[in-house]
């Protein structure tokens, strides 16, 4: 079956980059949109950003200055890069699989990020 | 972005119970509207999608309801394993959003 897996750093300093990696098996990345999506006690839910094979992105506004979402085919693994992050980035990173009716169906299983010097 | 707002927040309720748990939007959201289930420590899981279509898998006393600005989610008999924080995400509008989710409690 369809299998997520988040990996990275699960500290980071305040101002430095955060970067994920989402590995998919069981699927390839060049069907279907690939989320990010975040989960914090203050702000809950958040949706990041996706990513086509393409190479299309869609970003969250309140993001996407500081945000890149990339693929390798190859690899069959898209990554997520946040920069300038403060203690208000810290929360949980989920990647998702987005279908066609509008609904993330499969999810890896989170993996924690605290920014903190 | 649409606001999504749960109601209630929290409820308490016994095992064979009928559970009514509904999404309000700050805007029409037409039927893009989505259904998750998150236990402590775990991912959300998708219980519908389109409002009113369940996922493959979800068990038939979960069932989805409504359109523009009211969606509801019912469970028609409350198990042992429902008990979780549930919420729902709307995509008739980008950016996604998802409610501050509801909380079902064992009574």
């Amino acid at each position: 079956q369809v299998q997520l897996q988040e990996s990275g750093p699960g500290l980071v300093k305040p101002s430095e980059t955060l970067s994920l990696t989402c590995t998919v098996s069981g699927d390839s990345i060049t069907s279907y949109y690939w989320s990010w999506i975040r989960q914090s006690p203050g702000k809950g839910l958040e949706w990041i950003g996706y990513i086509y094979h393409s190479g299309s992105t869609n970003y969250n506004p309140s993001l996407k200055t500081r945000l890149t979402i990339s693929a390798d085919t190859s690899k069959n693994h898209f990554s997520l890069r946040l920069t300038s992050v403060t203690a208000a980035d810290t929360a949980v990173y989920f990647c998702a699989r987005l279908t066609g009716v509008n609904a993330f169906d499969i999810w890896g299983q989170g993996t924690m990020v605290t920014v903190s010097s | 972005d649409i606001q999504l707002t749960q109601s209630p927040s929290f409820l308490s309720a016994s095992v064979g119970d009928r559970v009514t748990i509904t999404c309000r939007a700050s805007q029409g959201i037409s039927r893009y509207l989505a259904w998750y289930q998150q236990k402590p420590g775990k991912a959300p899981k998708l219980l519908i999608y389109a409002a009113s279509t369940l996922q493959s898998g979800v068990p038939s006393r979960f069932s989805g309801s409504g359109s523009g600005t009211e969606v509801t989610l019912t469970i028609s008999s409350l198990q042992p394993e429902d008990f979780a924080t549930y919420y729902c995400q709307q995509l008739n509008d980008y950016p996604p959003t998802f409610g501050q989710g509801t909380k079902v409690a064992i009574k």
